[in-house]
């Protein structure tokens, strides 16, 4: 399958700081990412669409400047935690579609442990 | 109602034995199917993708998909105690791939040695 890439693994950041997480297409282009988070024992709620060259597309209820997305070619997608809170902390994880004939698999970065202390 | 839903489980199976996942989806539009396995800590891995009725064989994992009744299904042939994890359905409608799957919340299975 294809590889989507994720760093950092792990983050530990005080209270009001930013932290930024990358997501990578490491042998395949795509033009379209999501980012999800996870709470523990839940299961994955879509944050928003990253499009690459364009805006990205947040889901109801994700504050847009408080989750900055980023999108700048077609192998990277950023994800900014801004001013990051306790409440923040949780399972950040990226995929992008590998578009494979008529069909369009969706593969997984390793996921980003976020905690805010 | 949920437009995939999954029971939550634990479905607990005795190692060797098949185990049974499924799955229900509301929008008749879908026609892109998968099962992914999420151990606990880590981020999902797929499994199968199913794109027409009937059955999809890989190994000990069989796919069984079901559109008139709108149900998909996962069979784990030879439960393994490494099979315990979470097993998340998703379902996509005919699309370019910029649009995300809708998953459901996941059943847990726990396969007892």
């Amino acid at each position: 399958g294809a590889v989507v890439s994720q760093h950092p693994s792990r983050v530990i950041c005080k209270s009001g700081t930013s932290v930024k997480i990358e997501c990578r297409s490491l042998d395949f282009q795509a033009t379209t990412m999501f980012w999800y988070r996870q709470f523990p024992k839940q299961s994955l709620m879509l944050m928003a669409t990253s499009n690459e060259g364009s805006k990205a597309t947040y889901e109801q209820g994700v504050e847009k400047d408080k989750f900055l997305i980023n999108h700048a070619s077609l192998t990277l997608s950023t994800l900014t935690v801004t001013s990051a809170h306790p409440e923040d902390s949780s399972f950040y994880i990226c995929s992008a579609r590998y578009r494979r004939g008529g069909s369009s698999e969706a593969f997984f970065g390793q996921g980003t442990r976020l905690t805010v202390v | 109602q949920k437009e995939v839903e999954q029971n939550s489980g634990p479905l607990s199976v005795p190692e060797g034995a098949i185990a049974s996942l499924n799955c229900t989806y509301s929008d008749r539009g879908s026609q892109s199917f998968f099962w992914y396995r999420q151990y606990s800590g880590k981020s999902p891995e797929l499994i199968m993708s199913i794109y027409s009725n009937g059955d999809k064989e890989d190994g000990r994992f069989t796919a069984q998909l079901n559109k008139a009744s709108q149900y998909v299904s996962l069979l784990i042939r030879d439960s393994q105690p490494s099979d315990s994890a979470t097993y998340l359905c998703a379902v996509t409608g005919m699309d370019t791939g910029r649009r995300a799957l809708t998953f459901g919340s996941g059943t847990r299975l726990q396969v007892q040695p």
